[in-house]
């Protein structure tokens, strides 16, 4: 069984379209993430969230949104895609939150690779 | 802005070699640090981490931390081609999220 799963491995769509991206993980962590990592590899984070506590990354635009129906799910919704939301999204879980607990672990999903045309 | 910063490389080494990777952090919190390894086209994978200043060691890998000098590195003895990929590392930092540096890309000539 795959402990973080994500859909689709791939996404090509128009701009100005809606898409989701959905993620899923079996580890029973309390913390789910949603990560982008640019050409350069870079991994930025997203959003943090467990059943308590939302943390947005100020940088990220108002149209992007997680939803999370349970603790094991938390999906990404992007509206009126733009040109520069090309990337790789990687969803991600840990047992903690922020650092609650000194030797959690990171884990993450298979990546969605999002090409706006 | 917390901040983790490595060397982009490419860092190339040949087969049998000894790798060095180094990675420095701004943040005295940090507790818990983390070597992660990706391959062009999958997602990162934990290959080390460490909590506690020295070393710590598992097959070929050896993580190192200093946190005195705010400083991690990971050492890949006897490096194979299948070690090239690009390794990232990353902090986490009691009250935030865990943050990565900008990775180092590694190449293994054979």
């Amino acid at each position: 069984d795959t402990a973080v799963s994500q859909t689709p491995k791939y996404l090509v769509t128009q701009m100005g379209n809606d898409k989701s991206i959905k993620c899923e993980q079996n580890l029973g962590h309390d913390t789910m993430y949603w990560y982008k990592q640019d050409s350069k590899k870079f991994l930025k984070i997203m959003f943090s969230y467990n059943n308590k506590e939302l943390i947005i990354n100020e940088t990220v635009p108002n149209r992007f949104s997680p939803k999370s129906p349970d603790k094991a799910h938390l999906n990404l919704h992007i509206n009126s895609l733009e040109l520069g939301d090309s990337a790789v999204y990687f969803c991600a879980s840990s047992q903690g939150f922020r650092g609650l607990f000194s030797n959690e672990k990171l884990f993450f999903g298979s990546g969605t690779q999002l090409s706006v045309l | 802005q917390k901040e983790v910063e490595q060397n982009s490389g490419p860092l190339s080494v040949p087969e049998g070699a000894i790798a060095s990777l180094n990675c420095t952090y701004s943040d005295r919190g940090s507790q818990s640090f983390f070597w992660y390894r990706q391959y062009s086209g999958k997602s990162p994978e934990l290959i080390m981490f460490i909590y506690s200043n020295g070393d710590k060691e598992d097959g070929r890998f050896t993580a190192q931390l200093n946190k005195a000098s705010q400083y991690v590195s990971l050492l890949i003895r006897d490096s194979q081609p299948s070690d090239s990929a690009t390794y990232l590392c990353a902090v986490n930092v009691y009250g935030q999220n865990f943050v990565f540096g900008p990775g180092t890309r590694l190449s293994v000539l054979p």
